[in-house]
């Protein structure tokens, strides 16, 4: 079983809607979990951290975490084309001790 | 990528051949990361340091080294490079293992 697991994509959506982006992972003693925007071309940025169970809101962007399911999602509302890239989840194992596992990312297109 | 450069930002070299990517910051970051991606596999962690001199192996270590002799320098060496190795290198840095990391604008290496 891969660390952490996302739905590769493409996620196509309509502008203005709600994207949905999950994310899955194995590791039980996990603690922090992080999203990470990355454009065509361009280096992954950090959008988004959570590491407590429930949402975490910031602008149109919603971090969702449920450690019990080991789940973890990003909500993206009032879509915009500029959205249109790839998302990496990412997670921090072993209460911080060891570096980030990431996923290989859900590409997502935002249709004008 | 305020604070974190990489160098070249483009290479083309022979199969065989050394090449050193160079990752310079000036954030004073304890922490620094060499990643790269590809199609199909995500980001994948080659070596990471913890401080001056202390380096630890990454996912992908075979075939290449790291060295960080001050905090804002961390090279990474490909002793003798290998068609596989084409890929787009990522640096990152960050003051804890926590996640936080920031990502230089990468290094497009070609082995032909």
């Amino acid at each position: 079983q891969k660390e952490v697991e996302q739905n590769s994509g493409p996620l196509s959506v309509p502008e203005g809607a709600i994207a949905s982006l999950n994310c899955t992972y194995s590791d039980r003693v996990s603690q922090s979990f992080f999203w990470y925007r990355q454009y065509s071309g361009k280096s992954p940025e950090l959008i988004m951290s959570i590491y407590s169970n429930g949402d975490k809101e910031d602008g149109r962007f919603t971090a969702q975490l449920n450690k019990a399911s080991q789940y973890v999602s990003l909500l993206i509302r009032d879509s915009q084309p500029s959205d249109s890239a790839t998302y990496l989840c990412a997670v921090n194992r072993n209460s911080g001790n060891t570096p980030l596992v990431f996923g290989k990312g859900t590409r997502l297109s935002v249709i004008a | 990528d305020a604070g974190i450069t990489q160098s070249p930002r483009h290479k083309v070299t022979e199969t065989g051949t050394p090449v050193t990517l160079r990752c310079h910051q000036t954030e004073n970051h304890r922490y620094m990361y060499w990643y790269r991606q590809d199609p199909g596999h995500g980001l994948r962690l080659i070596h990471y340091s913890y401080g001056v001199k202390d380096t630890d192996k990454g996912e992908v270590s075979d075939g290449y080294s790291v060295s960080r002799s001050k905090t804002e320098d961390f090279l990474l060496t490909l002793e003798s490079a290998t068609s596989s190795q084409t890929s787009v290198y990522f640096c990152a840095i960050s003051p804890t293992l926590m996640g936080d990391e920031f990502f230089g604008p990468g290094t497009r290496l070609t082995v032909l």
